[in-house]
């Protein structure tokens, strides 16, 4: 069975704070990574991740993936009150989507 | 392009009731996913419908539930009749096609089984 699993289950920082969420996984027939912010409703696409040691850009988010060890690190810089949220990491096989059970971030102001 | 719709957003209902949750996929979308989340099991893929065909149901629970897509452009979830247990918020997906692509969410129905 496909299996994600993400670090920590939650965490609470400081404005302005790094944070860096980790997602590994076993999977039958990886396509890719993504990563999701889900606050309060549906999730939001935020990464997807299909090469090794490519390091993917947002703003003050980041990510990488790791296909030799199975890993995947999602980094939110100088973080702010806005990033508070759950953030769902899943891989996608042919058309499936396993989901963790996500890392719920708290910034406090 | 208004992304995926999801109705109703909210929904009340008895148990042993029929509930319906009704979706419309981003325009172009080839492949439309039902998700149910819960806060023990969170995200899980219930069906996945490729070009209005159902292609994987291994994740529907039992056959109290069942899902339709008539068209490109539409797709229910029902459940008859509907348990306490049912309660949960009830994701649509769509993406463009098979493979290596992003899944966009719709909003979520709510769903609460009294």
């Amino acid at each position: 069975e496909d299996k994600v699993v993400q670090s920590p289950l939650s965490l609470v920082v400081h404005e302005g704070d790094t944070v860096t969420l980790n997602c590994s996984y076993e999977v039958t027939n990886f396509r890719s990574l993504l990563w999701y912010k889900q606050e309060k409703k549906a999730p939001t696409f935020l990464f997807m991740l299909t090469s090794s040691g490519i390091e993917k850009k947002s703003g003050r988010l980041s990510s990488i993936l790791d296909k030799k060890e199975l890993f995947s690190i999602l980094n939110i810089t100088a973080t702010q009150t806005g990033d508070s949220a759950v953030y769902l990491c899943a891989v996608l096989n042919d058309y499936k989507l396993s989901f963790g059970a996500g890392t719920t971030v708290t910034v406090r102001a | 392009d208004a992304g995926v719709i999801q109705s109703p957003r909210h929904e009340v209902t008895e148990m042993g009731q029929e509930v319906t949750l009704r979706c419309k996929p981003i325009s172009g979308h080839n492949s439309l996913f039902w998700y149910r989340q819960t806060m023990m099991r969170g995200l899980e893929l219930l069906i996945y419908f490729n070009n209005n065909v159902p292609i994987d149901d291994s994740g529907m629970p039992e056959d109290r539930f069942s899902a339709k897509m008539p068209n490109a452009s539409f797709s229910t979830l029902k459940i008859q009749p509907s348990e306490p247990r049912d309660s949960a918020v009830y994701f649509c997906a769509s993406s463009v096609r098979q493979g290596a692509y992003e899944q966009y969410f719709g909003p979520g129905t709510r769903l609460t089984v009294t």
